[in-house]
């Protein structure tokens, strides 16, 4: 059964600061990885998909890494903004299962601090 | 362009109750899924949809029904509610599996 943990579980940083999440898989044979923001009282919002054959992809000041052999990817935050405060999420999808469904992590809850 | 749309935002129900969730997509995507969150638990798979007539169990399939009559809709029932069932239930559709799934804003239901 894959299982996605995702580590720190809180971080809390000053506005500026570059900050990396990590997120770690056991089952090697994923289809995909999404990261999510969920801020408070509201749905999640696709962030970065990365597709297994791809090492990464970037989104303005977000960029995410996938290293599928080694069951681990990481979101680089550059020059944190206290709007980036929210919780994120990574997921992964195959790995024994259905390509469409999601396992989850349960997520890095993320301070930005003025 | 409304995206996911779940109602209601809000329930509160009766042990033994039950009721529908209801979710609708605009984006004519084939799947669909819905999700329960629980403190410390993270996000779980209920049941999913790959296309109209097609539905499967996810990881904690037990208590709900799904059916998919139509590819805009995907209604979650509870047969028999159980406080054990309190929750925030979020639904989300994508095209195709490399795409990224969009997620309504969820609905906060609770079981007395």
């Amino acid at each position: 059964k894959q299982e996605v943990t995702q580590i720190p579980a809180a971080l809390s940083v000053p506005e500026g600061e570059n900050l990396v999440l990590n997120c770690s898989f056991t089952d090697s044979a994923i289809y995909n990885l999404q990261w999510f923001r969920q801020d408070p009282g509201k749905g999640l919002t696709s962030l970065l998909l990365i597709q297994s054959s791809q090492r990464e992809q970037t989104s303005g000041r977000l960029n995410a890494s996938l290293d599928k052999s080694s069951g681990r990817s990481t979101l680089y935050i550059a020059a944190s903004q206290p709007g980036d405060s929210a919780t994120y999420l990574c997921a992964v999808s195959g790995g024994g299962g259905s390509n469409y469904k999601l396992t989850f992590g349960k997520g890095t809850l993320l301070t930005v601090n003025p | 362009n409304a995206g996911v749309t779940q109602t209601p935002k809000f329930q509160v129900l009766k042990t033994g109750q039950s009721m529908t969730l209801q979710c609708a997509q605009d984006m004519n995507h084939e799947y669909m899924s819905w999700y329960r969150q629980d403190p410390g638990m993270g996000l779980r798979l209920i049941h999913y949809s790959v296309g109209a007539g097609i539905t499967d169990q996810g990881e904690v399939p037990n208590g709900y029904n799904v059916s998919r009559s139509t590819t805009e809709d995907f209604p979650l029932r509870l047969l028999s509610a159980a406080p054990s069932q309190t929750s925030v239930y979020f639904c989300a559709s994508s095209r195709v599996t490399n795409q990224p799934q969009h997620f309504g804003d969820g609905t906060r239901l609770s079981i007395l």
